[in-house]
């Protein structure tokens, strides 16, 4: 499984566009990308997942460059409620089992 | 649609006892994974069950099983405990036979053991 490395924490105030970059260089053609948002004391919810270019969703947009080395999760307008750890996941079909790096502690502040 | 539970939310145990979780998949779900998380580990892989079998197994010692029922639902035992089992527990389900990352995960609110 390709390693990720993204920042371990992050900074940012409501209203502002967050970016998250996560790095990947060992993705294999196969792989795809997928983040994951966890508030303290709950499980990780699934944000966004994708293999190639751009993808949108109502809560978050993904970015990939052309060589997938690295993805970009952007948080549009981010609010207090967005304070959470981010996960960056890369993989093919394991069958369910997801590996869990770090993650991006994001903070959001006034 | 209700989303996957777990019980109990809260445990506490002494070392050398075992214990045992429960998850209840979203109706129609066929995987179920477990996740152990603590502070200095992080999220871990403990294995996922299919159809009633074991598809996938994480780096955990023996004392750490499961099983799944036929109507999905699952279980893991944790026997002789240790001070380093305290962790939140969590369970996942996904919809189809997949798995994995083409497959998104559905996470419970999870088990809070704590061993004293």
């Amino acid at each position: 499984l390709a390693k990720t490395t993204q920042p371990i924490s992050m900074d940012s105030y409501e209203g502002q566009e967050v970016n998250i970059t996560c790095s990947h260089n060992n993705i294999a053609t196969n792989d795809y990308i997928t983040w994951y948002q966890q508030f303290p004391s709950q499980g990780p919810r699934f944000i966004i997942q994708g293999y190639k270019t751009k993808v949108t969703n109502e809560v978050a947009s993904l970015f990939i460059p052309a060589d997938r080395k690295s993805s970009t999760l952007s948080l549009p307008r981010v609010s207090l409620s967005d304070t959470a750890v981010y996960y960056c996941l890369v993989g093919g079909n394991q069958g369910g089992k997801l590996i869990f790096g770090q993650g991006t502690e994001l903070s959001v502040k006034p | 649609k209700a989303g996957v539970t777990q019980t109990p939310r809260y445990l506490i145990k002494t070392r050398g006892q075992q214990v045992t979780l429960s998850c209840s998949p979203i109706s129609g779900h066929r995987s179920v994974s477990w996740y152990q998380q603590t502070p200095g580990q992080g999220l871990q892989f403990l294995f996922e069950y299919f159809s009633e079998t074991q598809r996938n197994k994480g780096n955990f010692p023996g004392r750490f099983s499961g099983r799944q029922f036929s109507n999905s639902r699952s279980e893991m035992n944790v026997s002789t405990l240790e001070l380093g089992d305290s962790a939140l527990y969590l369970c996942a389900s996904s919809p189809s036979g997949r798995g994995g990352f083409t497959d998104e995960q559905f996470f419970g609110p999870g088990t809070r053991l704590t061993v004293l």
